[in-house]
């Protein structure tokens, strides 16, 4: 069972330049995250998704951009890098809200450094 | 919005010793509150949460306790073992949003040989 999947597991990215980071999970998962982990900060939101189709805003949504087309995948686009968003980033699913109990499941993390 | 705020930042016992870690939270219609351990190049993962309408829950070596009245939440390890050792984070879930767990800082613990 892979669970929650995320490609490339490290990219250097140069500032401008525009990127993708993959994530998949094979559990039926109809929650998806986005998080980024800076140090001492602990895990910001970026972007969520209840469902194919459907994107909502986290904490910290500006400069990515999300789509949800199917039930699996759940893609990160930077679309303009900047030092700013050097990072690690996780992705994580869940079956349902955090209201409503349903623990969320995290990949291994890309870790992106933008210079 | 919801703020979770926790401490320590870093904390070193022995091996065999307990640790404690404390976590408050600002919304009081937050509901759930897990706990996740992330080591070192690994994505977090949950270890044991407890539900508003529960005070403390258990799980082996792992206890969690919940103060509703003064919004906050404790994570208590006994017979702390080597691999214990990693980031502990809490987190919330507010009301306010279907979607959203809110994130303590992080504490990373480190248990002595």
């Amino acid at each position: 069972n892979a669970g929650v999947t995320q490609t490339p597991k490290f990219r250097i990215l140069k500032i401008g330049q525009s990127m993708t980071l993959q994530c998949a999970q094979d559990m039926n998962h109809n929650y998806m995250y986005w998080y980024r982990q800076d140090p001492g900060m602990g895990l910001k939101l970026i972007y969520y998704s209840v469902g194919a189709g459907i994107t909502d805003k986290g904490e910290v949504p500006n400069g990515y951009n999300v789509s949800r087309s199917t039930t699996e995948d759940f893609p990160l686009r930077l679309e303009l890098a900047a030092p700013s968003q050097t990072s690690v980033y996780f992705c994580a699913s869940s079956y349902g809200a955090p209201y409503s109990n349903q623990p969320q499941h995290f990949g291994d993390g890309t870790r992106l450094s933008i210079l | 919005g919801e703020n979770v705020e926790q401490h320590p930042s870093t904390l070193s016992v022995q091996e065999g010793d307990s640790a404690v870690i404390k976590c408050t939270y600002s919304d009081s219609a937050s509901n759930y509150f897990p706990w996740y351990k992330q080591e070192l190049g690994k994505g977090p993962q949950l270890i044991i949460d407890i539900r508003s309408n529960v005070g403390e829950k258990k799980d082996q070596r792992i206890a969690v306790t919940l103060n509703k009245t003064a919004k906050h939440f404790s994570l208590h390890i006994t017979e702390t073992q080597p691999e214990d050792s990693a980031v502990y984070f809490c987190a919330a879930s507010p009301s306010s949003n279907t979607g959203k767990l809110i994130f303590g800082q992080g504490t990373t613990l480190q248990v002595k040989p």
